[in-house]
């Protein structure tokens, strides 16, 4: 099985300044067609998950262009260019290669 | 809108069994590829199965190997998960989930097929206790 980890476990971010996280799979998600299988959600309080991103940078629908994902192979990022206050919430990065589907344990973004 | 509703949880004695429905609406259910989802208390997603659009393949994590049955009716737009012999550890919140991808214009078959849950529903809470 392919096993996430995701640093920080919890991030606290002033509204306006970046933010990042960081996502490590422990087999690489690079496809041979060149693509990145990773997937990023947030998961706000008392709510379901929704998609960020997915093959490793690209925006789902509705998303804000202040959210980025980038990184190949093993190692991932998901930043955050300028946090709001509706950021807040636990992220969660997910292999979407091959099953068992597996996702990071979560960082959970805080305002300061 | 595009649309899914859980239902069929509650709490449940261990080693019984429960089915867990999903009503799909707003889209052509019978296109897109479906997941189950869960969420231990305080805790954060785990994967539990996938059904191909047309049910033809099926995949579980192996927590729920061999307990766990995931199916569709897409006459009625209804993605259902059937947990038999259930544990305390079962207890979570399931969360039904549809795939990015519509089967009818991508060939979901190919080696290239990305897994990603676009949308959610509310998801239906599991308890397992005595």
């Amino acid at each position: 099985d392919i096993v996430m980890t995701q640093s920080p476990l919890s991030l606290p971010v002033t509204p306006g300044e970046p933010a990042s996280i960081s996502c490590r799979s422990s087999q690489s998600l690079l496809h041979s067609n060149g693509y990145n299988y990773l997937n990023w959600y947030l998961q706000k309080s008392g709510q379901s998950p929704h998609l960020l991103i997915y093959l490793g940078s690209n925006r789902a629908s509705g998303v804000p262009d202040r959210f980025s994902g980038s990184g190949s192979g093993t190692d991932f990022t998901l930043q955050i260019s300028r946090v709001e206050a509706e950021d807040v919430g636990v992220y969660y990065c997910m292999q979407a290669l091959q099953p068992p589907l597996t996702f990071g344990g979560g960082t959970e973004v805080e305002i300061k | 809108q595009v649309q899914l509703v859980e239902s069929g949880g509650g709490v449940v004695q261990p080693g019984r069994s429960v089915r867990l429905s999903c009503l799909a609406s707003g889209f052509t259910f019978s296109d897109y590829v479906m997941y189950w989802v869960r969420q231990a208390p305080g805790k954060g997603l785990e994967w539990v199965a996938v059904i191909w659009f047309d049910g033809n393949k099926k995949y579980y994590a192996d927590s729920v190997k061999g307990r766990f049955t995931i199916s569709r009716d897409n006459s009625k737009n209804t993605l259902y998960l059937q947990m038999d012999s259930l544990r305390a550890e079962d207890t979570a919140v399931y969360y039904c989930a549809r795939d990015l991808h519509d089967c009818s214009s991508n060939n979901c078959y190919l080696r290239d097929y990305y897994y990603t849950m676009e949308v959610w529903g509310q998801g239906t809470t599991v308890s397992v206790s005595s």
